[in-house]
């Protein structure tokens, strides 16, 4: 079956723009994260969602950033008033459930680039 | 806070050779422990996980991996490596069963030499 989605594939931007990102799960994964990759800090936890509500924002690096997810299925990450150090690959994932005292794994798709020039 | 630890950032080796790739944690309780592996461009391949009961975990792509509780240690081995492995490979470890927010290691890339 189609596995993670997420688009645009690249993303090329100017300082203080605003960007969003999509991502589409795998049907059926009720869970959602949100990670970063760049080259100075690896990967980075930004934020999941359980359905639709998001019980852990831990990760996410300041408060231009936000994410929401709609019908239980597809999720946005927007950034806003972009600057250069959130030039970066963003991750998602899925997982098929979250329950208590069950075991999950989270399927990663492709990225997106972003550069803010 | 958990953390990960892959001491080596580059591994070289010859094709046929085999490979072990180290992975550190730090966790408090039972972890939920992973590797992934990243070609150029891709996003993240699941190799192989732990939850539970056997320490001996196999992976695909003939990757294998033993949890070591008194060493804090997940370290992947491959007994022949092929040209195709070359790739980025990260150490995951996970709470709440590998549904929360994953914590990675920095990464090891491998580069297979002929």
């Amino acid at each position: 079956g189609a596995g993670v989605s997420q688009s645009p594939s690249n993303k090329v931007t100017e300082k203080g723009k605003d960007v969003e990102l999509r991502c589409d799960p795998i049907s059926g994964h009720t869970a959602l994260y949100w990670y970063r990759q760049s080259l100075g800090q690896g990967l980075e936890f930004l934020i999941y969602f359980q359905g639709n509500s998001a019980p852990d924002k831990s990760g996410l690096p300041s408060d231009r950033f936000s994410a929401e997810r709609t019908g239980g299925s597809v999720s946005t990450l927007t950034i806003q008033r972009t600057q250069q150090e959130d030039s970066a690959v963003y991750l998602c994932a899925s997982s098929l459930r979250r329950t208590s005292g069950s075991t999950d794994t989270q399927y990663f798709g492709p990225g997106t680039r972003l550069t803010v020039l | 806070a958990q953390s990960v630890t892959q001491p080596d950032i580059h591994i070289t080796v010859s094709e046929g050779a085999s490979l072990e790739l180290r992975c550190n944690y730090s966790y408090g309780a039972t972890p939920y422990l992973f590797w992934y592996v990243q070609s150029p461009g891709q996003g993240l391949q699941l190799l192989l996980k732990y939850f539970s009961g056997d320490t001996l975990v196999q992976g695909i792509k003939g990757f294998e991996a033993e949890f070591k509780r008194s060493q804090s240690s997940f370290n992947l081995r491959k007994p022949s490596v092929h040209w195709s492995d070359a790739a980025e490979y990260f150490c995951a470890v996970g709470s709440g069963g590998g549904a929360d927010g994953l914590t990675f290691g920095k990464g090891t890339h491998l580069i297979i030499q002929p």
